[in-house]
């Protein structure tokens, strides 16, 4: 039971590029989020997927786009990076019946645009 | 709005001495209520959560936090804190509305000293 994986571990980018970052879950988890982790702003909300088929933003959506892939599978993907996204980037996915709320965090994906 | 606030960016506290980690939060209902640590590299791990029912709740690692809702209050306590105990802390709150989105704090960092 691998509960949520992340790939890359590191990426480095140039401005203008893009890349995919992959999630998966093994827990049959209905949600999928996605954060980043910025010094000093703790983790702030990109997108999330309440349950399969469906997304939403969040807090700082501009500059992302996001793909649930199927129940198992959430990307985020950056079509043309910038400096300003370079950050520490985490995929959560949580159960959303029963009280059973809170959240299982990857262990991230360090990015640094340049 | 739903917000989390953290007054202490870090704290320092001799192995063996008492903890108490500072959470405000602001939410229009009955908040759920989260704790999670992060260790050095890692993803966060829930310490332990408040949905209902007893204002004192116990979660892993000897923690425990106490809902105040006079105070709009949230605080991580530990009785004795062990150098393992280094990590930052995040406070977070949660609505179950349109899936089940989370606010973290901007963080504590915890320093044990010897």
């Amino acid at each position: 039971n691998a509960g949520v994986t992340q790939t890359p571990k590191f990426q480095v980018l140039k401005t203008g590029q893009s890349m995919t970052l992959q999630c998966a879950q093994d827990m049959n988890h209905n949600s999928m989020y996605w954060y980043r982790q910025d010094p000093g702003m703790g983790l702030r909300l990109i997108y999330y997927s309440a349950s399969e088929g469906t997304t939403d933003k969040g807090e700082v959506p501009n500059g992302y786009n996001v793909s649930r892939l199927n129940k198992r599978e959430f990307s985020l993907r950056l079509e043309s990076a910038a400096p300003s996204q370079t950050s520490v980037y985490f995929c959560a996915s949580s159960e959303t019946w029963d009280s059973k709320y809170e959240q299982y965090f990857g262990p991230g994906t360090r990015l640094t645009v340049t | 709005a739903q917000s989390v606030t953290q007054p202490d960016i870090h704290i320092t506290v001799s192995e063996g001495a008492s903890l108490e980690l500072r959470c405000n939060y602001s939410y229009g209902a009955t908040p759920y209520l989260f704790w999670y640590v992060q260790s050095p590299g890692q993803g966060l791990q829930l310490l332990l959560k408040y949905f209902s029912g007893d204002t004192l709740v116990q979660g892993i690692k000897g923690f425990e936090a106490e809902f105040k809702r006079s105070q709009s209050s949230f605080n991580l306590r530990k009785p004795s804190v062990h150098w393992s105990d280094a990590a930052e802390y995040f406070c977070a709150v949660g609505s179950g509305t349109g899936g089940f989105k989370t606010i973290f704090g901007a963080g504590t960092r915890l320093f044990v000293k010897a």
